[in-house]
């Protein structure tokens, strides 16, 4: 099966924009999706398709993808955004399973 | 958009089986229609576990499929897991997730499940 690959973790300060990325084979097929996931909570979908963002998310967040890679963007970023996150999508193999990335832990400065 | 509550047991003991509920409630017409369960072992990355499409077709985690049953019923608007032969290294949050083909829209709130004696 396809792995989807992040950095453990990356900072920014208040304000300014990070970008985080997700590299793996099966993004070649298929988009990622994005959660948030704040300590003790469960995750909350953020980006998801070509650059959709779910009722209720700022447009502070942002999707792109080439190739074999997605990125999340945080144009921005506010203390609030402080939180790991996670890309996942489908395996272009088999039964096309769910994958999901390692996560990258944001600090925001 | 839908709201899930999973619930079941906090503590299963090693060689048994871990059993898990999800209710399911909401906007009925919404395009959740794919059901998944989710785990994230303590202070780990999230591993998907398994799915079942509302017609009842049932798509499983390669790694775990041998051990695990997903199974939906309609009529209590619930779905539910069973994962079999458990040991310490299922110890874990669950959780029970919506959503279309493409991303995972509505979550529950998590269920530790703790495998032990």
């Amino acid at each position: 099966s396809s792995e989807l690959t992040q950095d453990p973790a990356v900072s920014v300060a208040l304000g300014q924009t990070v970008r985080i990325t997700c590299q793996g084979d099966s993004l070649r097929s298929y988009y990622a999706s994005w959660y948030q996931q704040k300590p003790g909570q469960a995750p909350v979908l953020v980006i998801y398709g070509k650059n959709n963002r779910p009722s209720g998310i700022p447009d502070r967040f942002s999707g792109s993808s080439s190739g074999n890679t997605a990125s999340l963007t945080i144009t921005g970023a506010q203390a609030e955004d402080e939180a790991d996150y996670y890309c996942s999508s489908r395996d272009s193999s088999g039964n096309h399973p769910w994958v999901f990335g390692g996560g990258t832990k944001v600090t925001v400065l | 958009q839908v709201q899930l509550q999973g619930s079941g047991p906090g503590l299963v003991k090693p060689s048994g089986t871990l059993s898990l509920t999800c209710a399911v409630s909401g906007d009925s017409n919404s395009s959740s229609n794919w059901w998944s369960w989710i785990r994230q072992p303590p202070g780990k990355g999230l591993e998907w576990i398994g799915e079942i499409y509302h017609s009842g077709s049932t798509n499983y985690n390669p790694s775990l499929k041998s051990r695990v049953t997903i199974s939906v019923d309609k009529s209590k608007n619930q779905f539910s897991l069973k994962l079999a032969s458990v040991t310490a290294a299922d110890t874990a949050v669950y959780y029970c997730a919506s959503g279309s083909y493409a991303s995972f829209d509505s979550w529950g709130q998590g269920t530790l499940v703790t495998v032990s004696s």
